[in-house]
């Protein structure tokens, strides 16, 4: 079955360490998307990227770092830098270029809480 | 500034049909989609709009104004599993890969 999937689905880390959330897509999609979503807010964009090997910081960038070495997966990691952390961390994915009805899917999510 | 408001709570019952209304004020438009979302699960797509006027599909219509910056979400013949939170979310012009702008979400609860 096509869809995209999201290691592991809680997570849980100690102040000061880096942890990295897994993102993997078997449809296809050339562009993928991390959000970030936090209780009463809506989702915001943190990092996306519409081609391998190339990515563009979104309005959340802080504190976190991507990578896209292969079209079906796009990691992100959570640095020690990212001051409030604990959230659900969605990644998404879509076919481009951009076409009437192109909706974005999404993974199940990983709830990411530092102790 | 971009800007996408929706009531945080709504409250309807068992068969009727509630309106979780939408209003956005964004630099770009390409298009609206509503999204639904249950509790710590992903956000499952509803609907597109990008052209005024009213999608129908099944129990779920919605509705879009590009004039007024409005759209909405009609849902009808409510069952107990249409509890969810409904997201509102404007994608954006611009060369941030057809970016979703979202509202914060609305809190649905279906009452017997």
């Amino acid at each position: 079955d096509g869809g995209i999937t999201q290691s592991p689905k809680y997570l849980f880390r100690k102040e000061g360490q880096n942890v990295t959330l897994s993102c993997e897509q078997n449809l296809n999609h050339d562009a993928m998307y991390w959000y970030r979503q936090d209780p009463g807010q809506g989702l915001r964009l943190i990092y996306y990227s519409q081609i391998v090997n190339d990515f563009q910081k979104g309005d959340i960038a802080e504190g976190y770092s991507v990578s896209r070495e292969k079209k079906e997966s796009f990691p992100l990691t959570v640095t020690s830098a990212q001051k409030n952390p604990t959230a659900f961390y969605l990644c998404a994915s879509r076919r481009l270029p951009a076409g009437p009805n192109n909706e974005q899917f999404f993974g199940p999510g990983t709830r990411l809480t530092v102790l | 500034g971009q800007n996408i408001d929706q009531p945080t709570e709504m409250t309807a019952t068992e068969g009727a049909i509630v309106q979780i209304n939408c209003t956005y004020q964004t630099s770009g438009f390409n298009g609206l989609f509503w999204y639904q979302q249950h509790a710590g699960e992903a956000p499952t797509f509803l609907s597109y709009n990008v052209l005024d006027g009213l999608e129908e599909k099944g129990r779920f219509s919605s509705f879009l104004s590009r004039s007024k910056g409005y759209s909405y979400l009609l849902l009808k013949e409510l069952q107990m599993k249409d509890s969810a939170s409904y997201l509102c979310a404007v994608r954006d012009l611009g060369n941030q890969g057809g970016k979703l702008i979202f509202g914060q979400g609305t809190e649905l609860s279906v009452k017997p």
